[in-house]
Parts: structure tokens; sequence; C-alpha cells
């Protein structure tokens, strides 16, 4: 069964620090990527998604991912971590249907 | 102009109480979806409706019914709610996208419902 595992519950960073968000996926072959992040009080919001091509895939807010398929892999990193980064990310994959499974998320911290 | 929205935000009630949230976008999407996010913020999938027919039903109390009475439109209505129900329902949407990349396709979601169940 496909599976989507973000091993950080919470991660703490000052801010300008760099970020860098794990996710391990499970699935046969190559799946949809996404990273979505989640504002207190706020629905999910596309930052990035792959299915193909480069494995280094650029997104929104300054967000890159990189795919490494040896590794089951598609961590987000970001080089300057802003205070207004401070949210909820949710790793999630799909295999080509409708259905979308996210992981449990991990809850960023930025102090000042 | 919002582009998925949900009424009510938030939502108390007693148990046993019968209660609907209502879900519209105005994106012109084919595809929507009702998820549920717990008190550690897992998000799993409930529903999914495409074109008004029901294509995704996990296991899911028969209590949680789902309808759709158009494309841009997709409703959740609890019987009998319980303390377990208490949790934070998201409706979410896509297009069809390409032929064969329904699953690439960018979820757009709502602000989200919040129910507690006293």
């Amino acid at each position: 069964a496909q599976s989507v595992t973000q091993p950080d519950i919470h991660i703490t960073v000052s801010e300008g620090a760099s970020l860098e968000l794990r996710c391990n996926y499970s699935y046969g072959a190559t799946p949809y990527l996404f990273w979505y992040v989640q504002s207190p009080g706020q629905g999910l919001q596309l930052l990035l998604k792959y299915f193909s091509g480069d494995t280094l895939v650029q997104g929104i807010k300054g967000f890159e991912a990189e795919f490494k398929r040896s590794q089951s892999s598609f961590n987000l990193r970001k080089p300057s971590v802003h205070w207004s980064d401070a949210a909820e990310y949710f790793c999630a994959l799909n295999t080509g249907g409708f259905k979308t499974i996210f992981g449990a998320g991990t809850r960023l911290f930025v102090k000042a | 102009d919002t582009a998925v929205s949900q009424t009510p935000k938030y939502l108390v009630t007693q148990m046993g109480n019968d209660k609907s949230i209502k879900c519209e976008q105005n994106l012109g999407h084919d595809t929507m979806y009702w998820y549920k996010q717990d008190s550690k913020k897992f998000l799993k999938i409930m529903f999914s409706y495409n074109n008004k027919e029901l294509i995704i039903n996990e296991t899911v109390p028969n209590r949680f019914s789902p309808k759709s009475p158009d494309k841009a439109h997709l409703n959740l209505h609890i019987n009998s709610l319980e303390l377990g129900d208490s949790a934070v329902y998201f409706c979410a949407s896509t297009s069809r996208g390409l032929a064969g990349s329904a699953g690439l396709e960018t979820q757009y979601f709502g602000p989200g419902t919040r129910l507690l169940v006293l």
C-alpha cells in the first residue's frame, strides 16, 4: 500500500537559517508528489509538485524540493527561513487517480 | 473572491444532533473532496465526487452522507453526532486535468469547518 512518512513531528529553526523538511514515500513506481503548507486556522495551499523531469522542483515562497528515487524521498528546502514560514507542512502522494495520501505533517517553529 | 468556501466556519453542537456543512467552489472544477483533520493534524480523505458522481468513499461511518447537488457544491451531512466526530473538516476541489493526469492536479482547499461535539 502507498504511504507517506514525515519523520519529524516538529522542527524549530532560527529566522534566516536554512530549512529541510523530510518526506519519504512508499510506492513501487514514481508517484506524483506534493508539498502543501497550512498556516494556523487556514486550509492547505500548494507549495510545489513533482511528476517527472528535473528532480529539483521550484515552488512558491522560495521553497524547493528534490526527488530522490533511490531514497524514496522528496525533501523540502528553503535557504533562509522567515518568521512567516511558521506553519504545518504536509507531504503528499498520488499514484494517478483521485486519491491523494497525506503525511502526518511537520510543524515548523521559527525563532527570532 | 473566495475560491473554495465552507459554511459554517465553526460548529459547536451536542452529541446526538444532526448537522450539515456546506462547500462551494467557484473555480469551475469537476472534482470535490471532503477531508477530516484530527487533533494531531492528520488529514484523511473521506469522500470525493467527480461531476456529481461519488468516486471515493473511504471507511467512514454511514452517519456521514455527502451530497453534490451540482459540480460547484459538495455538502456533508452528519447524523447522530458523536464526540469522536470533533475535528476540522476540509473541502477541496481539483480540475479534471488531462486524461490520465487527474492525480497531478493541485487541490484547492477551503478554510475548514471546526466541529466540536459536546
